[in-house]
């Protein structure tokens, strides 16, 4: 069985600061792993995804993530958080040949000026 | 070219009623999904279609859960006798196939008074 822990439902940051988001995984084969963002009254959007390539991972609007197998982490972080990053951020499991993903219960990320 | 749709964006009902959630995929996308997210939670996956067959419908909360896919296209998820715990969005996505990038609709809000 695979499962996704997001650490803190809550995170702010100050404009300009360091975003970091963390996601631990439990999987007993090899996991993809994804990052999504959900905007407002908007749907998920994928920000990246790691599927057993590169261990370092970057995605769109500044994001990148890191596949730590030792430490079964792929925490999301940004070097300068914007005003436009303020939203809710997804951490997500599969396997390969997927057909479903396994989601965490989600952050909120709030920035302040 | 045009998204996941999901219609329709609320629905409010009283228990015990059925309803019908209704998913339009993105164009030649085969693989379809089901999840539900209920408040401050992450989303749970519902139900999967390969075209129109259904290989994984193990996060059917109940018998009173039901999917079926036409034509390779539109999806409906249909809840009969509905009940309050049934509240939540319900978000649809799809893929081009198993495996690939899944793109989700804005989803549907679900409140059962």
């Amino acid at each position: 069985a695979q499962s996704v822990t997001q650490l803190g439902s809550h995170v702010s940051v100050s404009e300009g600061a360091l975003v970091l988001l963390r996601c631990n995984y439990s999987s007993s084969v090899p996991p993809y792993l994804f990052w999504y963002v959900q905007y407002p009254n908007q749907g998920l959007q994928l920000l990246l995804k790691y599927t057993s390539a590169a261990t370092l991972v970057k995605g769109i609007n500044g994001f990148e993530a890191e596949f730590k197998k030792s430490e079964t982490s792929f925490h999301l972080t940004k070097p300068s958080a914007h005003m436009s990053d303020a939203a809710e951020y997804f951490c997500a499991v599969t396997t390969r040949g997927y057909n479903k993903l396994i989601f965490g219960a989600g952050t909120r990320l709030a920035v302040h000026p | 070219g045009a998204g996941v749709s999901q219609s329709p964006s609320n629905k409010v009902t009283e228990k015990g009623k059925d309803v019908e959630l209704r998913c339009d995929p993105i164009s030649g996308h085969t693989a379809l999904y089901w999840y539900r997210q209920r408040l401050g939670q992450g989303l749970e996956f519902l139900i999967y279609f390969q075209g129109n067959s259904a290989p994984d419908k193990s996060g059917l909360p109940s018998d009173r859960f039901s999917a079926e896919r036409t034509g390779e296209s539109v999806s409906t998820l249909t809840i009969q006798r509905t009940q309050q715990e049934d509240s939540a969005v319900y978000l649809c996505a799809s893929s081009f196939g198993t495996g690939d990038e899944q793109f989700f609709g804005p989803g549907t809000r679900l409140t059962v008074l």
